[in-house]
């Protein structure tokens, strides 16, 4: 099977600007996950798409929202964006079925630089 | 909230043995995982330990113990390719996964 992949790689915005990442997860699998990675916050979880629906959120500013399509790809958007929103942002898919033993599988990430 | 701790760096030689631990404080907690990083990659599944114990993969190993809030990741037989960062994580209430900062790896040979 393909793994996740997340499109575009790398991006460079200017403050102010949205963006919208996305990515598509593994075959099957119903649930995707947004993360970001900075080297002072380490891998911090944004929200989990399950069939459509937003199932967790992490503890972002509203500025940080996602969706989710029927065909389990996923889109994140941020807008207004600040320097602090240079980051890593990795996307992982589950199965979404076996409850809280779900495996992460990660996509290779979109590196955001926000000027 | 959770919260994890584990060291921000280990430097080991090539063949030796090295341990990760990670404690963490949560309520709910449902399991303990790991997860590998090497520069610029994705990171990647290692174990998951749900009960008490030793789980062995290969030349990995991850122990958990539920009354001490605290895990281990042990790395046997140590190559240059396990240079890379090492995060536990756990799974708690609210079903968000909440990650370690990470242990950097360093083997050297």
């Amino acid at each position: 099977k393909a793994g996740v992949t997340q499109t575009p790689r790398y991006l460079i915005k200017t403050r102010g600007q949205q963006v919208t990442l996305s990515c598509s997860p593994i075959s099957g699998h119903r649930s995707v996950s947004w993360y970001q990675q900075t080297p002072g916050q380490g891998l911090q979880f944004l929200f989990e798409y399950f069939s459509e629906t937003q199932r967790n959120k992490g503890n972002f500013p509203g500025r940080f929202s996602g969706r989710q399509f029927s065909n389990s790809r996923s889109e994140m958007n941020v807008s207004t964006l600040e320097l602090g929103d240079s980051a890593l942002y990795l996307c992982a898919s589950s199965p979404g079925t076996s409850g809280f033993t779900d495996t992460q599988y990660f996509g290779p990430g979109t590196r955001l630089t926000v000027l | 909230g959770q919260s994890l701790e584990q060291p921000s760096e280990v430097t080991a030689v090539e063949g030796a043995i090295v341990q990760i631990n990670c404690t963490y404080q949560t309520s709910g907690f449902y399991g303990l995982s790991w997860y590998q990083q090497h520069d610029g990659g994705a990171p990647t599944f290692l174990s998951y330990n749900a009960l008490d114990g030793l789980e062995e993969t290969g030349r990995f190993s991850s122990f958990l113990s539920r009354s001490d809030s605290y895990g281990y990741l042990l790395l046997q037989e140590l190559q240059m390719k396990d240079s890379a960062s090492y995060f536990c994580a756990i799974k708690a209430a609210g079903n968000k996964l909440t990650f370690g900062g990470g242990t950097r790896v360093l083997v050297k040979p």
